[in-house]
């Protein structure tokens, strides 16, 4: 059964770096599936942050392309999201997440994002 | 890039009644790539119908997907107590994968 779970600082300064790694346990990290960060700020809904392959190959929501980094670390089974520049609205909860992709014939059927981490609340504040 | 709008934003209900959830996409999916998760104050976001309309694992059967190409609707059939949450869904065919904005379902 996989698992994520997010770590990192819990408290971040204005103009700072947020800085998380999701550890994968209970399968590869080497597969078809997307690994994805998504956040929630406080009384909001969900938001897409960016996603990253095995291959390093990465896909970046346009609201944080310019601050975003999403990196892999295949020997580790983990992956890691640096959010530069943060601000209050960068308060949120933050999860990490697979989207599951299983080949189909030539392709890759995906199947939506089956596996979240528990979360974890980032606040910034000096 | 794909928006999607959820209506209504607040569904007030009660137990053993239906719930009907509508999703709209600016744009026609690709393979019907839409999910719809549920998501309760301090729990992750939970995967309830991927593919528009196929229930995940241990999904129960009160919970159904429909529509195909912009239109989509998630149907509970007789809600349960524990199904009073937000839902969203989200297109996860083409980057960037977006969520609608939630549709509450409370208790009348």
């Amino acid at each position: 059964q996989v698992q994520l779970q997010e770590s990192g600082p819990r408290l971040v300064k204005p103009s700072g770096t947020l800085s998380l790694t999701c550890t994968v346990s209970g399968d590869s990290i080497s597969s078809n599936d997307w690994w994805s960060w998504v956040r929630q700020p406080p009384g909001k809904g969900l938001e897409w942050i960016g996603e990253i392959f095995h291959s390093g190959s990465a896909n970046y929501s346009p609201s944080f392309k310019s601050r975003v980094t999403i990196s892999i670390d295949e020997s580790k089974k983990q992956f890691s999201l640096r959010l530069t520049s943060v601000t209050a609205a960068d308060t949120a909860v933050y999860y990490c997440a697979r989207t599951f992709g299983k080949l189909i014939g030539l392709g890759v059927r995906y199947y939506g994002m089956d596996v979240w981490g528990q979360g974890t609340t980032v606040t910034v504040s000096s | 890039e794909f928006v999607l709008t959820q209506s209504p934003g607040t569904l007030s209900l009660s137990p053993g009644q239906r719930a009907t959830l509508s999703c709209r996409a600016s744009q026609s999916l690709r393979s019907n790539s839409l999910a719809w998760y549920q998501k309760k104050p301090g729990q992750a976001p939970r995967l309830l119908i991927y593919g528009a309309s196929s229930r995940a694992a241990g999904v129960p059967d009160r919970f159904s997907g429909s529509g195909s190409g912009t239109d989509f609707t998630l149907t509970i059939s007789r809600l349960e107590p524990e199904d009073f949450a937000v839902y969203y869904c989200q297109q996860y065919g083409s980057s960037p994968r977006t969520f609608g904005q939630g549709t509450k379902v409370e208790i009348k």
